[in-house]
């Protein structure tokens, strides 16, 4: 298996502008999360899915923010519109279901988004 | 306000000698707790988690000591190797079975050669 893959790896864009970040989670796995990375507050939940339905979105920062997971092996990450403050990586992470190994969480590379 | 600390930013060791690495968490509802390192440019790993019904839980040079009353876990790994050089996350859940997990702000270990 690849792995957890996300698009792009770097992001660059200007503020206002809208940013998609993407993600295919691992195959069988029923859980999608999406964190943001950042030096003050480290690896901070944002949204996770289970079986494609968002279960707990209490992280996402405010409205600018949406994600979708519209079938098992996709979802993306809405920016719209970006501001310099955003400015983070963010990480898609995947799990299987309690039982099939635990609760441990695959993480993806991460896409560094850039805000100017 | 974060539930999940680590007060230590960065850490230097020499090669061969223990590194520890530290945890506190405020909320007593957490019941299961992990270690993720991360290289650069790359996500985080798994690499040993204890359930608050253990305070010791052992993989190879790594261990994961619990005490529940201070409410502070660390990670201990003997001996460090240049390759430990990583960020290392400490994690908490709420209770075994939840996929909600709080990450501290990380630790930087340093493995000096």
């Amino acid at each position: 298996d690849a792995g957890v893959i996300q698009s792009p790896r770097h992001e660059v864009t200007e503020m206002g502008q809208e940013v998609t970040l993407r993600c295919k989670p691992i195959s069988g796995h029923d859980y999608l999360f999406w964190y943001r990375q950042t030096m003050m507050r480290g690896l901070e939940l944002l949204i996770y899915f289970n079986n494609n339905v968002p279960i707990d979105d209490s992280g996402m920062p405010e409205d600018r923010f949406s994600a979708k997971m519209p079938n098992a092996s996709f979802s993306t990450l809405k920016i719209q519109p970006s501001e310099p403050r955003d400015s983070a990586v963010y990480f898609c992470a995947s799990s299987a279901r309690l039982g099939d190994g635990g609760n441990e969480q695959f993480f993806g590379p991460g896409t560094r988004l850039t805000v100017l | 306000d974060q539930q999940v600390k680590q007060n230590s930013p960065s850490l230097s060791v020499q090669e061969g000698r223990i590194s520890i690495l530290n945890c506190d968490y405020t909320n007593s509802m957490f019941d299961y707790f992990l270690w993720y390192k991360k290289y650069p440019a790359e996500g985080p790993t798994f690499l040993i988690s204890i359930s608050s019904i253990k305070d010791k839980n052992e993989d190879g040079r790594f261990t994961v000591f619990l005490n529940k009353s201070a409410k502070h876990l660390s990670l201990h790994i003997v001996p460090s190797q240049p390759g430990d050089s990583a960020v290392y996350f400490c994690a908490a859940s709420g209770h075994s079975g939840t996929y909600k997990y709080i990450f501290g702000t990380g630790t930087r270990l340093k493995v000096l050669a």
